[in-house]
Parts: C-alpha cells; sequence; structure tokens
C-alpha cells in the first residue's frame, strides 16, 4: 500500500532563518506530487505541484521554492523566512492519471517568529 | 479561475441527525470531486472520490453526489455521531490541480 511521509510535524523558526520541509511517497511510482498552505480562515492554497522528477510548476509568487530530486521525494524549502511564511504546510500524491485520488501527510505547522 | 464554495463555515447538529453539506464550483470542467475530512491539527483524510462520470458514491454511512452541470454537489451523512465532529472540505480536479472549498467545520453535540 502507499503512504506518504511528511516532517517536521511542527517547527518554530525565526525570521530570516532558512527552511527545509521534505514529503516522500512510497508504495508508488513517478506520481504526481504537491504543496499546499492552509492558513486560518482563506482555505488550502496550492503552492506547488510536480509531475515528475525535476518538474516543478509554482502556483503563486512568494517566498518559497519546491525542489523533485528523486522520484517520491519532495522538498519545500525558502532561504529566508518571512513571518507571512507561517502556517500549515501540507503534502499530496496522486498517481499520474488524472482522475485519481489525492492522498494527505500529516502536515507540518510552521510559525516564523 | 475555479472556485469551489462551502456554505455555511459552520453547523452545530444533535446526534443522530441526518445532515446534507453542500459544495458548489463555478467550472464544470472537471475530472473528479473530492470529499476530504480534516481533524484540528491534522492532515485530510480522503472520504469519498466521484469521477466526473458519475453521479454518486457510498461509503459506509456517507454518500456523496455530483451534479456537475449545475456545479454541486453534496455529501450526506446518515445518523451522525460526535466521532463525525471534524472540517469536511470538498475539492475539484481539473488538470493536474485540487481546488479546495474552505470546509465546513461541523460539531455534532451528544
Amino acid at each position: 500500500s502507499q503512504t506518504i511521509h511528511q516532517w517536521p510535524a511542527t517547527l518554530v523558526q525565526p525570521v530570516g532563518s532558512p527552511l527545509s520541509l521534505e514529503c516522500t511517497v512510497e508504495g508508488t511510482s513517478n506520481p504526481n506530487l504537491y504543496w499546499y498552505r492552509q492558513a486560518a480562515g482563506r482555505g488550502l492554497q496550492l503552492l506547488f505541484y510536480s509531475v515528475g522528477i525535476g518538474q516543478i510548476s509554482s502556483e503563486v509568487p512568494q517566498n518559497l521554492s519546491a525542489s523533485r530530486p528523486q522520484d517520491r521525494q519532495f522538498i519545500l524549502s525558502s532561504k529566508k523566512l518571512l513571518l507571512s511564511d507561517s502556517g500549515f504546510y501540507l503534502c499530496a500524491w496522486s498517481k499520474g492519471s488524472l482522475d485519481t485520488e489525492a492522498f494527505f501527510g500529516q502536515g507540518t505547522r510552521l510559525t516564523v517568529v | 479561475k475555479q472556485e469551489v464554495t462551502q456554505i455555511p463555515a459552520a453547523l452545530s447538529v444533535p446526534e443522530g441527525e441526518n445532515l446534507v453539506l453542500n459544495c458548489s464550483f463555478t467550472d464544470s470542467a472537471i475530472y473528479n470531486l473530492q470529499w476530504f475530512r480534516q481533524d484540528p491539527g491534522k492532515g485530510l483524510t480522503s472520504l469519498l472520490l466521484i469521477q466526473s462520470s458519475q453521479r454518486e458514491q457510498t461509503s459506509g454511512r456517507l454518500n456523496a453526489s455530483l451534479d456537475k452541470s449545475s456545479g454541486r454537489s453534496t455529501l450526506y451523512i446518515a445518523a451522525s455521531q460526535p466521532g463525525d465532529s471534524a472540517t469536511y472540505l470538498c475539492a475539484v480536479r481539473a488538470n493536474s490541480k485540487l481546488t479546495f472549498g474552505k470546509g465546513i467545520t461541523l460539531s455534532v453535540r451528544p
């Protein structure tokens, strides 16, 4: 069966510090991978998605970047965090075809202080 | 641009009540619609997936319907229980993207 791992679960970082959140999927190959941010009262916002290694699509201009160094690994990064980067970050995956179900990780609560 | 709306934002019902959660979307060109449950501070758990060619899906006490032409979906929860208390989100897929509503926070009172 497929599983998705996301870590860390919580993170408190000072403004201006770097960020690296990691997501890995097991039990499938060539998944579509996604990073979402959930801010209070604003719902889930798609940040990045990837349909293959090295292929990253960005949905909104922001202080963050994403990379996919391996087939089942998706990393969310920042060189310098802003207060506005605080939020709940969720990684998700789905199979490559467009009509399939999406599955989410348990999320990372990021607080920038 | 696809927009997904869930109204009301919050709902409180007594235990045992049957209830319907609504979801509407503006662009009917979707591949599927998915309902999720989110407990506080947790990730999303997939409840039901309805393909664009389907009208409904059932899982236990949950039944989801889809009317693609009118841009609507409903999640029916039968005989609600306190353990059903959570936020319920619907999401529609077009191309490679899932667009979410803001969710309905359900509280089932014992």
